[in-house]
């Protein structure tokens, strides 16, 4: 059964540290990794990953797939305290299933 | 430009009464999905439309929830009779049709019945 396995489940830092998300998956056709980011409210999208190796970033945030060991990481540096949320690891399929699964979320709390 | 718009943003039923959410997807966008997410997990997928046509709608309680997207843009998905544990927040999100493109979510709705 395809399944996306993020960790830890909680997380909580001081403003400044650095963060890593995990995300590891099985799933047989894979077609890509995405990073959201939760509120209270619906999730924002952060990166897609599709190769190997190569860093996405975005400010504070970056994030890299490794597809021969099935996972992907989040890194958040110089946290903020309005980087608190749900971070959400989910894998689209490959092919005419566009399904997207997704993991149970990071919740990360960043204390000033 | 427009991101994907749901209503209503609350809704507080009583059991048993009807309900319905609606969608207008990212102009362009062909791929049109539900989702279902309870207090402190995933997204739960319930129907995903390519253009008007339902291609998974394998985690849809059909024997309450319907969904329609007629003219394959605007999308409703109904529960009737609603239940307790219906109570989450649906999340609509729209994607293009072709590999490698993300999913943009609305605001979402949140159900609550009492």
């Amino acid at each position: 059964e395809d399944k996306v396995v993020q960790s830890p489940l909680s997380l909580v830092v001081h403003e400044g540290d650095t963060v890593t998300l995990n995300c590891s998956y099985e799933v047989t056709n894979f077609r890509s990794l995405l990073w959201y980011k939760q509120e209270k409210k619906a999730p924002t999208f952060l990166f897609m990953l599709t190769s190997s190796g190569i860093e996405k970033k975005s400010g504070r945030l970056s994030s890299i797939l490794d597809k021969k060991e099935l996972f992907s990481i989040l890194n958040i540096t110089a946290t903020q305290t309005g980087d608190s949320a749900i971070y959400l690891c989910a894998v689209g399929e490959a092919g005419n299933n566009r399904k997207l699964i997704w993991g149970l979320g990071t919740s990360l709390a960043v204390n000033p | 430009e427009a991101g994907v718009v749901q209503s209503p943003r609350y809704k507080i039923i009583e059991k048993k009464q009807p309900v319905a959410f609606w969608c207008n997807p990212i102009s362009g966008h062909n791929t049109l999905y539900w989702y279902r997410q309870n207090l402190g997990q995933g997204p739960e997928l319930l129907i995903r439309y390519e253009n008007e046509e339902a291609v998974d709608d394998s985690q849809l309680p059909k024997d309450r929830f319907s969904a329609e997207r007629l003219k394959g843009v605007d999308s409703t998905l109904k529960i009737q009779p609603a239940e307790l544990g219906d109570s989450a927040v649906y999340l609509c999100a729209s994607s293009l049709v072709r590999a490698n493109t993300e999913a943009f979510f609305g605001q979402g709705t949140r159900l609550t019945v009492v």
